[in-house]
This record gives C-alpha cells, structure tokens and sequence, in this order.
C-alpha cells in the first residue's frame, strides 16, 4: 500500500522561484491537507480540500495556491518562493467519518530552503 | 489564546520512568481527539484515539475530561524509543479539520 506519496523529499530554490509539491494518495480519501512545520509553531494549516473541485484555505495560505481534480492528487503551488517559505511541509489525508476513520495519513514530508 | 495547548518541554526521564502530558483544548464543541507521535525529522502519525471512558494500548493510556477541557496521555516503563514530540489532536464534531498542539518533546535517557 502506497498511502501517502509526496514529493520532492528535499528541494533548494532561488527567491521568486515557482514550484509544484506533488501528493498523491491511493486510499480514496475525500480530505486532503497541506501543513507546513517550522520550530516551535507546530503544524499550520496552508490549504486543504474536502473533495475533487473543492479547495479552502487553511490559516496560512499567502504564497500558495492548490487545485484537486481527481481524488488522489493535490498538489501545492509556490508561486513566487520567498524566504519566509523555508519550512518542512507535510500532505495529509484521511476518510471523513467518525472514529478509526479520522486517522490522518501524512506524506513523508519535503524539506524546502528559499535562499 | 490558542486552541489547543501542550507544554512544550522537554521531559527528561530515565528508561523506565512513568511520564504523563496534558492538553486543554478552548473548543467545548470538540469532539474526537487524539494523540500523534512524531519523530525527528518524521511525518506524524496516530498514537492512539482518546475515548470519552479512558482507553488503554500497552504502557500507554489515554483520558479525557470534558467538564476541564483536557485530555491526557501516560506512558509507564518509558523506553528509549519513545524519544519522540507528542501531538495533541481534537476535532469538531462533524469536522475534518483537525486542530494540532504544538507538541510535547520527551526524551527518554538510559
């Protein structure tokens, strides 16, 4: 079982550069998510999507864009790389439901340095 | 004030040792919660459901109190390997957006 792919696992990007993170999941969840890491702030949210054609924004969406045309794919759009956009980010999905069906999936994370 | 709240740490504790963390979520609407694991440089990924009667998984028990807004997480016997960020996770009823805590780290040392 796939779960969670995302790629690329590590990238180095110049300031003002454009980007595309790719995940991919084989589960047929309806929520996907974009979360990025960085030291002490925990994970926040970028945006997420709760089915094919529907995306929102998360608590920290300026500078990314998504789209989710299919189930299994959301991918997440640096438009203009920035400094400020040095971080982990992370994929998830899950079923919506209650119970064992809440458990989050995540992607195995992408390490991104603006310089 | 922030919607889920842990205490950062580290906790230090010798293998063996019983270690406890606690959580307050503001939300009284919430109604799934959970604790994560995550190790360095790793993605999360779900230590256990907390249920409203307590539940328990190997060395690990979890609990809730709805009337204070917390839930907790006990480890007895710590093991090295369970050096790792706790996350506290809740969830609104009907919700898929989960609400993470900023993590607790433990560190267990021999």
């Amino acid at each position: 079982n796939a779960g969670v792919t995302q790629t690329p696992k590590f990238q180095v990007l110049k300031t003002g550069q454009s980007m595309t993170l790719q995940c991919a999941q084989d589960m047929n969840h309806e929520y996907m998510s974009w979360y990025r890491q960085d030291p002490g702030m925990g994970l926040r949210l970028i945006h997420y999507s709760v089915g094919a054609g529907i995306t929102d924004q998360g608590e920290v969406p300026n500078g990314y864009n998504v789209s989710r045309s299919t189930t299994e794919d959301f991918p997440l759009r640096l438009l203009s790389a920035a400094p400020s956009q040095t971080s982990v980010y992370f994929c998830a999905s899950s079923y919506r439901g209650q119970g064992a069906n809440e458990k989050l999936f995540f992607g195995s994370g992408t390490q991104l340095s603006v310089l | 004030r922030k919607e889920v709240e842990q205490d950062p740490g580290p906790f230090n504790v010798p293998e063996g040792a019983t270690v406890a963390f606690n959580c307050t979520y503001s939300n009284s609407a919430s109604q799934s919660f959970f604790w994560y694991r995550q190790d360095c440089r790793k993605e999360p990924k779900l230590l256990m459901s907390v249920y409203s009667s307590g539940n328990e998984d190997g060395r690990f028990t979890a609990q809730l109190n709805r009337a204070s807004q917390y839930i907790s997480l006990l480890i007895r016997d710590s093991k090295l390997s369970d050096s790792a960020t706790y996350l506290c996770v809740v969830k609104g009823e009907g919700s898929y957006i989960p609400t993470f805590g900023r993590g607790t780290s433990l560190i267990v040392h021999p």
